[in-house]
């Protein structure tokens, strides 16, 4: 079945503990994207990348890091996790740029 | 960054009513999309509709693009409880190869 994943699907963390969320898609695209999505904020891009070992910020990459080494996944990286990150957080993949996007299912974060 | 509007923010209908929801958005595209977000869970793609394409249809789906009025909207026709959810339109005309999201409108289907 094609499929994003996101590992974990629900994280309480605190402040400045270092985490990671997976992201995979078994459907050989090229381009993926990670997305926080808040209340009355809509979606925002957080970072994006375009092929393996090209990444870009995307509106609001501040206090976090991806990494594309393989095609399947996309990890994005919260170094130093802050309250303000507390979001549901996408992960997506196309083929075509910038058109049909297929989703992860979300991670809920709380940093406390 | 720019930002599609769809309004109405929220829509409540009976069961069996047709729901329409409008996008507009602010420079020219090449495309516009469609999703669907059930409560917290992935968004899911419904429609795309190129800029060269006025109206595109997708089982009980309508959707109509007008370019010159940099506007779409979305048109479910004999609505169900199972399409209780939030739409969101989202266009192609970002800087820095970026999709631009609406805010979405939140449809209700009262049974």
């Amino acid at each position: 079945e094609a499929q994003v994943t996101q590992n974990p699907r629900y994280l309480i963390t605190v402040t400045g503990k270092k985490l990671t969320v997976t992201c995979s898609q078994n459907m050989n695209h090229e381009y993926m994207s990670w997305y926080r999505q808040d209340p009355g904020l809509g979606l925002r891009q957080i970072y994006y990348s375009m092929n393996v070992e090209v990444t870009d910020k995307g509106d609001v990459p501040e206090g976090y890091k991806v990494s594309r080494k393989e095609k399947r996944n996309f990890p994005l990286i919260l170094e130093s996790p802050s309250p303000n990150q507390t979001s549901l957080y996408f992960c997506a993949s196309s083929q075509v740029f910038r058109e049909t996007q297929y989703f992860g299912p979300g991670t809920r974060l709380l940093v406390l | 960054s720019q930002q599609g509007e769809e309004d109405p923010q929220a829509l409540s209908i009976q069961e069996g009513e047709n729901a329409t929801m409008n996008c507009s958005y602010k420079t020219s595209i090449n495309n516009l999309q469609w999703y669907r977000q059930n409560s917290g869970r992935g968004l899911v793609h419904l429609i795309l509709i190129r800029s060269n394409e006025r109206e595109k249809h997708s089982g009980r789906l309508r959707v109509t693009l007008d370019t010159s009025k940099k506007s779409s909207s979305l048109l479910i026709t004999a609505s169900r409880a199972a399409d209780t959810a939030s739409y969101f339109c989202a266009t192609d005309a970002g800087s820095n190869y970026q999709l631009i999201w609406g805010a979405g409108t939140k449809l209700i289907i009262k049974p």
